[in-house]
This record gives C-alpha cells, structure tokens and sequence, in this order.
C-alpha cells in the first residue's frame, strides 16, 4: 500500500522562477492538503483540494495556486519566487471530510537563490 | 483563530525514562481536536496521537499519552520507556472538529534521547 509520494525531493530555483511541486496521495484517499514548513518552524497550511476544487486556503498570497487531477494528485505552483519561499513543502492526503488522521508525505525542500 | 504555543525548543532525555513535551492551545471553537506529529530528519510528518475536545478519558497510543487538561488549555504529549529512535522533532497541532484538514501547528520540541 503506497503511502503519499511527493516529487521532486530537493529543488533549487531563482529568484523570480516559477516552479510546480507534485503529490501523489495515499491510496484510497481522495483529498490533498499542502503545507509550507520554513527552517525551524512549524507548517502552515496553505490549502486543500477535493474534487478537483480548492475547499479551504490558509494566508498565502494568489502567487501559490494549485490543482488536482482525477486520479486525485495534486500540484502546488508558486510564481515569481522569492526568497522567503525556501521551505520544505508538505503534502498530506486523507479521505474527505477529513477525520483525524491525515497522512503526510517526505516533503519537497525547496530552495530559493 | 486557533494557536498552539510550545514552550520547550529542545528536551533531554535518558533512554527508558519517561518524558513530557508541552503543549498549550487557545481556540475560541466550541469542538476542536488536538494532535501531535513526530518529524524525524527525513522530514516526513508523522501521526501519533489524537485527542477530541470532548472525549472523556485521556488519549493513550501505545507508549505515548495524552495529558488533557481542558480547563488550563493543555494537551502535553508523555512519552514512557524512551527509545532513541524517539530523537525527533515533535510538533503539537489543533484543528476545529468541523475543519479537521486544516491543522494550526506549534513551533515544535527538539527531543534528543540520551543512550
């Protein structure tokens, strides 16, 4: 049973770049969440996705957007970005509405130069 | 709005020994439910522990408990018997029960298990 994939692992990017993280949840389930986890500190959640739409979304400016395809992956994008996006990106897959267990994948780490 | 405050950025502890991890909460949801997650240096989050606003009897999971005081707002996690592979970062995290997916996380608690 595959757990929640996330891909790239490690990413570099200049400042100003666009980039697209991927996720692939845990089989069975059918919502993704994402959140950014800066050095040291806590993740904050970003947003969730279920049915293809965007059903909540933390206090990220309109330069984080993403997607979810039918199988249920989702895509975190980020344009023009800065250096304060550097952080590891987690994505966390359950089923909707979302009990109290959400499963999270490794993370994307993102760095920004 | 909902914050977690943890207070201790990093915890010493002996193998076999039992320890605490703080944790304190401020929501103005009537129904909420807690959480810790266990990030070891790999990065991924995991589950440990879930307790709901209203549910009796404190939380337990094996090795790890929940010490719920509703009253002064606390949900500290204890964990008995240490191991070293418990040498991670632990964050506490709280949730309205009617907006479970979005999760409100702390700022974590270093733990290092001593041989």
């Amino acid at each position: 049973d595959a757990g929640v994939t996330q891909s790239p692992t490690h990413l570099i990017k200049t400042r100003g770049q666009q980039v697209t993280l991927r996720c692939s949840p845990k089989s069975g389930h059918d919502t993704v969440s994402w959140y950014q986890q800066a050095l040291g500190q806590g993740p904050q959640f970003i947003f969730q996705y279920y049915e293809e739409e965007e059903r909540q979304r933390g206090n990220f400016p309109d330069r984080f957007s993403g997607h979810q395809f039918p199988n249920y992956s989702s895509e975190l994008n980020v344009n023009a970005l800065l250096l304060g996006d550097s952080a590891l990106y987690l994505c966390a897959s359950s089923l909707y509405p979302p009990g109290h267990e959400q499963y999270f994948g490794p993370g994307t780490r993102l760095t920004v130069t | 709005a909902q914050k977690i405050t943890q207070t201790q950025p990093g915890m010493f502890v002996q193998e076999k020994e039992a320890v605490t991890l703080d944790c304190t909460y401020d929501t103005s949801d009537p129904s909420y439910g807690l959480f810790w997650y266990k990030q070891p240096s790999s990065g991924e989050m995991i589950f440990l522990i879930y307790q709901g606003s209203y549910d009796q009897q404190n939380a337990t999971e094996g090795r790890y408990s929940l010490n719920f005081q509703k009253a002064r707002k606390s949900a500290n996690l204890v964990i008995s018997a240490s191991q070293l592979g418990d040498s991670a970062m632990y964050f506490c995290a709280s949730a309205s029960s009617g907006n479970t997916g979005k999760l409100i996380f702390g700022q974590g608690t270093t733990l290092q298990v001593k041989p």
